[in-house]
């Protein structure tokens, strides 16, 4: 089982550039979120979609967008990257046959932005 | 909003030593609780859980019991092992909006 997975999993931006972030899950799940990991900070939510169709703002959702394109993926945008975003970006699943709130990851996506 | 704070490292240890990683939380209601472990370069995967009170998750020779009285979930293993070095996340949450993650906990465990 694929679970869920993220591309590109390496990224170099200059600031200023754009890039989107894709994420697909094959688990029917109804949840996907998007997290960001910095060092000292543990994992912070961007941005969350509860279901198809509905977005939400998480604790950092500024300089992103979002969009649920289907029930299997959420992307994530950054439109005019900031060196501030430098980071390594997560995205996660959940669903029907989980424990409530349980997630389920990807392996991560690794963006520098210079 | 609810918040979850956890013992930074890094942890150093022996191997066969006892762990214990301490995890206390906040938040509104009875959230379930859980704990993730991530290896380097790769996702987070999850641990262990618990979903009410007085439950006890356990997995791989680690236990944590949900303690309401003391808000906390504290994340044991009796011996651990060189294959344990991780960087260990507790979180809280409950429903569709995510859940809350701690800093993480980097444990090192030396042969």
């Amino acid at each position: 089982n694929a679970g869920v997975t993220q591309t590109p999993k390496f990224q170099v931006l200059k600031t200023g550039q754009s890039m989107t972030l894709q994420c697909a899950q094959d688990m029917n799940h109804n949840s996907m979120y998007w997290y960001r990991q910095d060092p000292g900070m543990g994992l912070r939510l961007i941005y969350y979609s509860a279901s198809e169709g509905t977005t939400d703002k998480g604790e950092v959702p500024n300089g992103y967008n979002v969009s649920r394109l289907n029930k299997r993926e959420f992307s994530l945008r950054l439109e005019s990257a900031a060196p501030s975003q430098t980071s390594v970006y997560f995205c996660a699943s959940s669903g029907p046959g989980t424990n409530t709130g349980e997630l389920f990851f990807g392996e991560g996506s690794r963006l520098t932005v210079l | 909003g609810d918040s979850v704070t956890q013992m930074e490292g890094p942890v150093t240890l022996s191997e066969e030593a006892f762990l214990t990683i301490n995890c206390t939380y906040t938040a509104t209601g009875y959230p379930s609780l859980f704990w993730y472990v991530q290896y380097p370069g790769e996702g987070l995967q999850l641990l262990l859980k618990a979903t009410k009170a007085d439950d006890k998750g356990s997995n791989k020779g680690f236990e944590a019991t949900y303690r309401k009285e003391t808000t906390s979930f504290h994340l044991e293993k009796g011996s651990v092992q060189v294959s344990d070095s991780a960087v260990y996340f507790c979180a809280s949450g409950r429903g569709a909006d995510g859940l809350t993650f701690g800093k993480g906990t980097h444990l090192i465990i030396q042969p």
